[in-house]
């Protein structure tokens, strides 16, 4: 099935720096959403976007609806180990019904 | 609690067995998803229910996979003659049918299949 495609596929940094990751896709989208999956648990909702250009905040959360509708970035402002994890773009498209392309996952490591 | 709780949390069984996995979805959300997740993948879609019906079971990998609503709340995954390929997480969210579509996720069931 289609995939969004979501760079990169694994950081690693310092604790304190910036981290910036991002999806793309082929299609134009009008929903993205950014999960964060804990080893061992579901991915949580961290942020939802539903306009193109949209810039929305959830504490040192920011993610952006790109103005062209194929594409959104996430970035996390001065990093904490609790960041640690793996962070899913998904996005839908008005052909899909309910149903969310995803992308493979950015894994994240944090040192300390 | 408030959110999706998704039962058991571990299942081993062996290869043919049948297995049945729930989901209790946040009242409320008419929508509920199942969703089968292999290790360093994304969510992988199986079906979607709105209300009691499934909406979309073009996910369902073959006919050994099977889910059910009955009463447009817990959701039943179903699953026949298990093979080691089975052997995923398999994760259920649910969301409102209309509006956003902000799906929220349980902690999923790991299933083995030995």
């Amino acid at each position: 099935g289609q995939q969004l495609n979501q760079s990169p596929q694994s950081m690693f940094i310092q604790e304190g720096e910036d981290v910036s990751m991002n999806c793309t896709s082929s299609s134009i989208f009008n929903t993205w959403l950014w999960y964060k999956q804990d080893p061992g648990e579901g991915p949580v909702l961290l942020i939802a976007l539903y306009k193109a250009g949209e810039l929305t905040s959830n504490g040192r959360l920011t993610a952006q609806f790109g103005i062209t509708r194929k594409d959104s970035f996430l970035n996390i402002s001065a990093s904490i180990p609790s960041d640690v994890g793996i962070y899913f773009c998904a996005g839908h498209n008005a052909g899909n019904n309910r149903k969310l392309i995803w992308g493979l996952g950015t894994s994240l490591a944090v040192n300390p | 609690g408030a959110g999706v709780s998704q039962t058991p949390s571990n299942k081993v069984t062996e290869k043919g067995k049948y297995v049945e996995l729930r989901c209790d979805p946040i009242s409320g959300h008419t929508a509920l998803y199942w969703y089968r997740q292999s290790l360093g993948q994304g969510p992988e879609f199986l079906i979607y229910f709105q209300g009691t019906g499934a909406a979309d079971d073009s996910g369902l990998p073959n006919d050994r996979f099977f889910a059910v609503r009955p009463e447009g709340s817990v959701s039943t995954l179903k699953i026949q003659r298990t093979e080691r390929g089975d052997s995923a997480v398999y994760l259920c969210a649910s969301s409102f049918d209309r509006g956003t579509h902000e799906q929220f996720f349980g902690p999923g069931t790991r299933l083995t299949v030995l």
